[in-house]
């Protein structure tokens, strides 16, 4: 089945630990996005990507960073320099001009 | 840039009542996709209603119906005779040609 797959669905940090959150789709889309939800917040957007290779920071970039080496893979990393990560993420694959798709997301907790 | 803006962050009504979700969006581009997207306690984005910015007539799926005024750049989501499971997060988002945006959301508790 086609789908967009997120993991670890539970994440824990330590303080000055990098983590990557893992997204990757098998329905052959071009644009991938990361957002971050915090509690009974709205989604806003971290990075997004629209083709191989290249990515486009969002509104709230700071503090993470991203690749885009495969079509169907687009890793977040949560670095050091994000200084209060806890929060629920989501992952989006999308192509002109269909509906997006989620993955699960993956909460992490700083501990 | 393109903005999505949800004032409503909380609504209630009784079962079987009709509720309208109000969104506006800011955009300079032409061609873009407006969506209505409901995230219940699981956390599961799903899609309600998707409306073309190219296309005058108002989308509807079933309960669920648009009003889509493209000069005003408003698009108000209203659910008839609203039911149980229709208590969720209701999020609106603006898909232009680069980026897919949300607004903050509307949370909504539909009463027994």
């Amino acid at each position: 089945d086609g789908g967009i797959t997120q993991s670890p669905k539970y994440l824990f940090r330590k303080e000055g630990q990098n983590v990557t959150l893992s997204c990757e789709q098998n329905l052959n889309h071009d644009a991938m996005y990361w957002y971050r939800q915090d509690p009974g917040q709205g989604l806003r957007l971290i990075y997004y990507s629209q083709i191989v290779n290249d990515f486009q920071k969002g509104d709230i970039a700071e503090g993470y960073s991203v690749s885009r080496e495969k079509k169907e893979s687009f890793p977040l990393t949560v670095t050091s320099a994000q200084k209060n990560p806890t929060a629920f993420y989501l992952c989006a694959s999308s192509i002109w001009p269909q509906v997006a798709f989620f993955g699960q997301g993956t909460r992490l907790t700083v501990v | 840039a393109q903005t999505v803006t949800q004032s409503q962050p909380e609504m209630s009504v009784q079962e079987a009542e009709t509720v309208t979700l109000s969104c506006t969006y800011d955009t300079s581009e032409s061609n873009y996709y407006l969506f209505w997207y409901k995230q219940p306690p699981s956390r599961q984005m799903i899609l309600v209603i998707r409306q073309e910015a190219y296309k005058q007539q108002n989308a509807t799926e079933n309960r669920f119906s648009v009003n889509f005024q493209k000069a005003a750049k408003s698009f108000s989501l209203k659910i008839s005779d609203s039911q149980l499971g229709d208590t969720a997060m209701y999020f609106c988002a603006f898909q232009g040609a680069q980026k897919l945006v949300f607004g903050q959301g509307t949370r909504l508790t539909i009463n027994p």
